[in-house]
């Protein structure tokens, strides 16, 4: 079973912040977060992943709380091309497996 | 970032044919590669875990006598789905991997049709 839990769906106003939140709570300490995206009919993509600091790069940003028991993908600036599944994973470093949840599905709108 | 070339993108053939999938890592040589099958409106599921040089673990439930899996190189890993049987038909997926905190990698996918 997928350690993590997340919205089945959401939706976005185009150019708004896109924030998609993700519960881990039985995450173990040497265990990362990491986010991909499944655009239809097209293999995952990774966006981000973190273990207990927020990180940021070109795609999103990643807020992990102090407790790491939750996390929050934001996208700054969605664009329609944003739309897809989004996964929220965790995973250790020694263990490459990972389990698949639904994810979420965002939408963006015009 | 790192390219996952997966080929075919669709096949489209009849039952009891072999269909043969390729998964490169174009710019890094992977020491894992994975292999998951995706049903419409559902999430991935992982069938085998393959590394080079070593037979693939395969997933409970996956035969690994019809989905044989060759990780030849730290490049190049395939799937071959023996007999294919339109139960079969589904999207079809590679990811590569290395060592530590490095996140997989994937292709396409390729989308396998049995008429």
């Amino acid at each position: 079973d997928a350690k993590t839990t997340q919205p089945p769906s959401m939706d976005c106003a185009e150019g708004r912040a896109a924030n998609l939140p993700c519960n881990h709570s039985t995450i173990s300490g040497n265990e990362y977060v990491y986010w991909y995206r499944q655009i239809h009919s097209q293999g995952p993509q990774y966006i981000i992943h973190g273990l207990k600091n927020n990180e940021t790069n070109e795609m999103a940003s990643l807020i992990i709380t102090e407790d790491r028991k939750s996390s929050t993908l934001i996208l700054p600036h969605a664009t329609l091309r944003d739309t897809a599944v989004y996964y929220c994973i965790v995973q250790g470093d020694s263990n490459y497996q990972l389990i698949w949840g639904a994810g979420t599905k965002l939408i963006i709108k015009p | 970032g790192a390219v996952v070339s997966q080929h075919p993108s669709r096949v489209i053939c009849k039952s009891g044919t072999s269909v043969k999938i390729e998964c490169r890592s174009l710019d890094f040589q992977a020491t894992t590669m994975f292999w998951y099958r995706q049903f419409p409106k559902q999430s991935l599921m992982l069938m085998a875990t393959s590394n080079e040089g070593s037979k693939a673990t395969y997933e409970q439930g996956v035969e690994k006598d019809k989905f044989l899996i060759n990780h030849a190189s730290l490049t190049l890993s395939t799937l071959t789905v023996t007999s294919a049987h339109p139960e079969d038909s589904s999207f079809y997926i590679c990811s590569a991997g290395r060592l530590g905190n490095q996140p997989q990698h994937f292709g396409d996918g390729t989308r396998l049709s049995i008429l």
